[in-house]
């Protein structure tokens, strides 16, 4: 197993475009989440899946979007990249959301807005 | 809504010492799983240990273990003979077991380097 993956590793914006940070497992977890880590404020939940078609929003969902459209791959999208997105981004997965399974981190993406 | 707390930015240790660092939370929840993460500099998360709050029994994971304090909220984790490998950051984290969404809230992090 690959386990979780991310892509790409490094990305650098200009203000306003938009892009997709690509995230995939081949575990068949059926939760799969997004954080975002700053210097001092450790990592914070961005948005999150617990199976194919559900999303929710996590603790910093504003200016960013999700879907899930299988099990696998849970992307998420920038609209408008704004210089307070620049961060490192992991996306994480588990098993079972109902069994608070272990969660697995992805490598992570760093995103430099300009 | 849940805090961890890691009150020790930065803490260094010598090779083969053993090095505790610490982590309190605050919660009203009686049933939770508490988790210590390591990210080294490659930055990927790397779960270390993860302890069920209805255990009285310490986790323990080869040279990594917990020391939980349910009554006092504390949950301090344990490195004994370090290696030049455990240099990375050390993250608490905290995820309650019923109802709402399945997320970890995070301290903010110690920073560990381990000298030679």
């Amino acid at each position: 197993n690959a386990g979780v993956t991310q892509t790409p590793k490094f990305q650098v914006l200009k203000t306003g475009q938009s892009m997709t940070l690509q995230c995939a497992q081949d575990m068949n977890h059926e939760y799969m989440s997004w954080y975002r880590q700053d210097p001092g404020m450790g990592l914070r939940l961005i948005h999150y899946s617990v199976g194919a078609g559900i999303t929710d929003q996590g603790e910093v969902p504003n200016g960013y979007n999700v879907s899930r459209s299988t099990t696998e791959d849970f992307p998420l999208r920038l609209l408008s990249a704004a210089p307070s997105q620049t961060s490192v981004y992991f996306c994480a997965s588990s098993l079972m959301w109902t069994r608070q399974e272990t969660q697995y981190f992805g490598p992570g993406t760093r995103l430099l807005v300009l | 809504a849940q805090t961890v707390t890691q009150s020790q930015p930065e803490m260094s240790v010598q090779e083969a010492e053993t090095v505790t660092l610490s982590c309190t939370y605050d919660t009203s929840e009686s049933n939770y799983y508490l988790f210590w993460y390591k990210q080294p500099p490659s930055r990927q998360m790397i779960l270390v240990i993860r302890q069920e709050a209805y255990k009285q029994q310490n986790a323990t994971e080869n040279r990594f273990s917990v020391n939980f304090q349910k009554a006092a909220k504390s949950f301090s984790l344990k490195i004994s003979d370090s290696q030049l490998g455990d240099t990375a950051m050390y993250f608490c984290a905290f995820m309650k077991v019923q109802g709402g969404s399945e997320k970890l809230v995070f301290g903010k992090g110690t920073k560990l380097t381990v000298n030679p």
